[in-house]
């Protein structure tokens, strides 16, 4: 049974980078995309990149240029970094795996396994 | 790269049928066979209900069910319960290893 935590700190100053990580517990760490997730108070669900064993990154275009994922794959975590942030950025974030059918994983095929989340709040 | 087009809100009784839709374009919904749904209650992290249009993980219960026509992915629940209260929100790739969640649907069992 995979489990993802995330951890962080919850409140961070506007123009300061935000800091994540999630731990995962799997002996497959390399089998799966791995992906970062974040919903701001009372809205929807943003999809913010995805990141593979590789070290090979995908990101949503509106954050381009601002946010970096990253693996530790000895210490089966994933980061995200998201440089110079505002009130905008305030959400709750999401670490979660890609879905593996008939032994195959890729990043669209869907997510699976979330972590609880945690509350970042710029200001 | 725009969210997919959901209803903002849906409802019905316990027992009826309540359907979702999800609207894209051709360059993701119409263009893949993958979009999956998700189920979020408040408070809790989302639970994926349907992946590649019309599969179900296991433990999901088979009264949710998926499919799609031209750029437009539906969600159906029959038999509504008051535990399929919650929020619902579609997900598409878009091509070059892109993904976009729908805007979300609240669904009110009455």
């Amino acid at each position: 049974q995979v489990q993802l935590q995330e951890s962080g700190p919850g409140l961070v100053k506007p123009s300061e980078p935000l800091s994540l990580t999630c731990t995962v517990s799997t002996d497959s760490f390399n089998s799966y995309y791995w992906s970062w997730i974040r919903q701001p108070p009372g809205r929807g669900l943003e999809w913010i990149g995805f990141v593979y064993h590789s070290g090979t990154t995908w990101y949503t275009p509106s954050l381009e240029g601002r946010v970096t994922i990253s693996l530790d794959t000895s210490k089966k975590q994933l980061s995200l970094r998201l440089r110079s942030v505002t009130a905008a950025d305030t959400a709750v974030y999401y670490c979660a795996k890609s879905l593996m059918i008939a032994g195959w994983s890729y990043n669209y095929y869907g997510l699976d396994v979330w972590g609880p989340g945690t509350t970042v709040t710029v200001s | 790269q725009s969210a997919l087009t959901q209803p903002r809100s849906v409802s019905g009784s316990p027992g009826q049928s309540a359907t979702i839709s999800c609207t894209g374009t051709s360059s993701d919904v119409g263009g893949y066979s993958y979009v999956s749904w998700y189920q979020q209650h408040p408070g809790n992290a989302p639970k994926l209900i349907i992946y590649f249009v019309n599969k179900r993980p296991s433990g999901v219960p088979d009264r949710f069910s998926g499919s799609k026509s031209g750029n437009t992915a539906s969600l159906t629940i029959s038999g509504l319960q008051t535990e399929d209260e919650a929020d619902y929100y579609c997900y598409s790739y878009t091509g070059t290893n892109t993904v976009v969640f729908g805007g979300g649907t609240k669904l009110t069992v009455l």
